[in-house]
C-alpha cells in the first residue's frame, strides 16, 4: 500500500511570494500527479509526471523518483492562486490513485 | 463544450431514499471513475470501468451500484442512503487505465443526507 504523505497541510502566504508544496510517497509509482481545487469545488489536473520536471506558466513540478518525492513550485504568487493542491500517485500494475490529504494555500493581497 | 458532466450538482433527501448520480464524458476515453470526497476533502477512489467493464470496485458497500450503459457514461445508484453518505461525488475520466494518464474531473455532486 502506498501511502502519499503531503506538507504542509496549510500554507498563507504574501502575494508575490515563492511556494514550494511537497509530496512524499513510500512505494515505487508509474506516476504523479498535481490537482488544483479551486474554493468552487471543481478538481483540474495541473501536472502528471513520472520523472525530471515540468512547467506550465507560473507553475512548475519536479519528481526525484530515487528519493519519493515531488514538489510544486508557484512563482510570484496571487491571490487566485489560493485553492487546495493535492498530490496523488499510481503504482505500477495497479489502476488506482492514491491521494494526499491536500495542501490548502492561501495568498493574501 | 463540458468535457465531463455531472448531474445532478446538488442532492439533498433523507435517510433510506434511493437516488442516482449521471456521469457523461465527451473525450471519448476508455476510463470512468467515481470517487468521494469526505469533509476533509480527502478523495478516495470508489469504482473504476474500462469501456464498460468494471476493474476497480473499492470496498464500497453494496448499497452503491455504478452502471456503465456506453463508455462515454458511468451512473451511480446509492440505495437505502445513510448519514455517513453525505459527501462530495466525482466523476472523472482518462484515456488508460493505469492512472498514468491525466484525469479529467467533472464538477462534483454535493449529496447531503438528512
Amino acid at each position: 500500500k502506498n501511502e502519499v504523505e503531503q506538507s504542509p497541510q496549510n500554507l498563507t502566504a504574501q502575494e508575490g511570494e515563492f511556494i514550494t508544496i511537497n509530496c512524499s510517497y513510500s512505494v515505487g509509482i508509474s506516476a504523479l500527479h498535481w490537482l488544483q481545487q479551486h474554493p468552487g469545488g471543481g478538481i483540474v489536473s495541473l501536472f502528471m509526471l513520472s520523472s525530471g520536471k515540468k512547467k506550465h506558466g507560473r507553475l512548475i513540478a519536479t519528481i526525484n523518483i530515487q528519493e519519493k518525492h515531488s514538489s510544486l513550485h508557484i512563482t510570484a504568487s496571487h491571490p487566485r492562486d489560493s485553492a487546495v493542491y493535492i498530490c496523488a500517485v499510481s503504482n505500477f500494475g495497479n489502476e488506482k490513485l492514491t491521494f494526499g490529504t491536500g495542501t490548502r494555500l492561501t495568498i493574501i493581497p | 463544450d463540458t468535457a465531463v458532466s455531472q448531474t445532478p450538482k446538488y442532492l439533498v433527501t433523507q435517510m433510506g431514499n434511493d437516488k442516482s448520480i449521471k456521469c457523461e464524458q465527451n473525450l471519448g476515453h476508455d476510463t470512468m471513475y467515481w470517487y468521494k470526497q469526505d469533509s476533509k476533502k480527502f478523495l478516495k477512489i470508489m469504482f473504476s470501468y474500462n469501456n464498460k467493464e468494471l476493474i476497480i470496485n473499492e470496498t464500497v458497500p453494496n448499497r452503491f451500484s455504478p452502471k456503465s450503459p456506453d463508455k462515454a457514461h458511468l451512473n451511480l445508484h446509492i440505495n437505502s442512503l445513510e448519514l455517513g453518505d453525505s459527501a462530495v461525488y466525482f466523476c472523472a475520466s482518462s484515456q488508460d487505465r493505469w492512472g498514468t494518464d491525466t484525469q479529467y474531473f467533472g464538477p462534483g455532486t454535493r449529496l447531503t443526507v438528512l
